[in-house]
């Protein structure tokens, strides 16, 4: 248990409506990821911190932004969520430069009407 | 760009038996991480088994154990003495060992069912 909780767990929502998603963590990692899994395509980066207000963008981070104001808290948006966006949505750590393995939160499924 | 192919979308095996799911990648660099992670019908992702490409010898966690084969870019997992309790998704992935920003995700193969019989 690598101290991931996200929330919501589950989320119904409405084409057009921003949406935000929380990633917590209580061991102070200065990395942390989120990621979308969806059939067929295993999981894939949408973005990532490598510290306070520090981000990247990943492979599909078209739709999405992140804000990450304190080290444990990991926000990630939906401006406007759409029918494409639904999937299952996985926040990650990585404990530190000295890890190559990232461990993973419980997931969000989000469903965008 | 790299990529990470899992050919086997199912695989089943009966309990005590073993099993071998393949994994293939594709890289142009030579140091680099491979990672096998399961998915129970729970969702979360858990790590089962790491290798570093730099390391000749095959990593091993109990019942599990890697056929890592770096010149034909191969990273099988092999499941030993298979219990009810191994039957999930397992996903192959792939890791840059440079620091860049740009370089920090995981690669992810679309993941090979395992089907665990009594």
């Amino acid at each position: 248990d690598a101290g991931i909780t996200q929330s919501p767990r589950h989320k119904v929502t409405e084409t057009g409506t921003p949406v935000t998603l929380r990633c917590h963590q209580t061991e102070n990692h200065r990395y942390m990821y989120w990621y979308r899994q969806d059939p067929g395509h295993g999981l894939r980066l949408i973005h990532y911190s490598y510290g306070v207000k520090d981000t990247d963008k990943g492979e599909v981070s078209d739709g999405y932004s992140v804000s990450r104001s304190k080290t444990e808290d990991f926000l990630l948006t939906l401006e406007s969520a759409t029918s494409s966006q639904t999937s299952v949505y996985f926040c990650a750590i990585r404990p530190g430069r000295s890890y190559n393995e990232q461990f993973f939160g419980p997931g969000t499924r989000l469903t965008v009407l | 760009a790299q990529t990470v192919t899992q050919s086997q979308p199912e695989m089943s095996v009966q309990e005590a038996e073993t099993v071998t799911l393949s994994c293939t990648y594709d890289t142009s660099e030579s140091d680099y991480y491979l990672f096998w992670y399961k998915q129970p019908p729970s969702r979360q992702m858990i790590l089962v088994i790491r290798q570093e490409a730099y390391k000749q010898q095959n990593a091993t966690e109990n019942r599990f154990s890697v056929n890592f084969q770096k010149a034909a870019k191969s990273f099988s997992l092999k499941i030993s003495d298979s219990q009810l309790g191994d039957a999930a998704m397992y996903f192959c992935a792939y890791r840059s060992a440079r620091e860049n920003t740009g370089f920090q995700k995981l690669v992810f193969g679309t993941g090979t069912r395992l089907l665990v019989s009594p």
